[in-house]
């Protein structure tokens, strides 16, 4: 079974502080995709990685997907308030395959 | 973009009764679809892929004959949770992707089960 190790599973940090969060595989995957979540709603894809060492930047965020294919990380630059969520990294090892999840980073920006 | 609906988005029912959640994709095709289940505050775990044209597959643990999924058009997928129990009450989601639209899975909105 594949496993998405994510990190940290929560951060709380100030409106204007930048963060990152982590996801970790044993595992290579073809692609790889962050969503983000609000309560009591489905999963909305923020982006989708395919190229190892691929960098992607969506407004604040930037996307990282690595070398190896193995893991990724999210950089929020000046975080704010709406940018409270859960963060949700999915692998999957080929293209219309399961998604495996990583377990989540709870983020919540104080203003 | 790939537009993914889910029906209902709550419901309620009385233990020992079924109930049947919709996923529809909207705009595009899909002969597969899946299911998951989330608990607060956790992350998403995959219960089962739906095949259309054929049975489903369901992850281990995941009782086939307590969560009956039924994937008869390309563009509709159902799970019924049969007899269900308050143990059963979760946030239900489901997911497909559009081949044509690249390599993300596209996410309805969710459904919330509380068995009383």
């Amino acid at each position: 079974t594949q496993l998405l190790e994510q990190s940290p599973q929560f951060l709380s940090i100030q409106e204007g502080e930048n963060l990152t969060v982590y996801c970790n595989s044993s595992s290579v995957f073809s692609s790889l995709q962050w969503y983000r979540q609000e309560p009591g709603e489905g999963p909305v894809l923020l982006v989708t990685v395919v190229t190892g060492g691929e960098v992607k930047k969506l407004k604040r965020l930037t996307f990282q997907f690595g070398d190896a294919r193995k893991d990724s990380s999210l950089h929020i630059t000046a975080a704010q308030p709406g940018d409270t969520g859960l963060y949700l990294c999915a692998g999957a090892e080929a293209a219309g395959n399961k998604l495996t999840f990583g377990g989540g980073t709870r983020v919540l920006v104080k203003p | 973009g790939a537009v993914v609906s889910q029906h209902p988005s709550w419901v309620i029912c009385k233990s020992g009764t079924s109930v049947k959640i919709e996923c529809r994709s909207l705009d595009f095709q899909a002969t597969t679809m899946f299911w998951y289940r989330q608990f607060p505050k956790q992350s998403l775990m995959l219960m089962a892929t739906s095949n259309e044209g054929s049975k489903a597959t369901y992850e281990q643990g995941v009782e086939k004959d307590k969560f009956l999924i039924n994937h008869a058009s390309l563009t509709l997928s159902t799970l019924t949770v049969t007899s269900a129990h308050p143990e059963d009450s979760s946030f239900y989601i489901c997911s497909a992707r559009d081949e044509g639209w690249g390599y993300g899975y596209t996410f309805g909105s969710g459904t919330r089960l509380t068995v009383v």
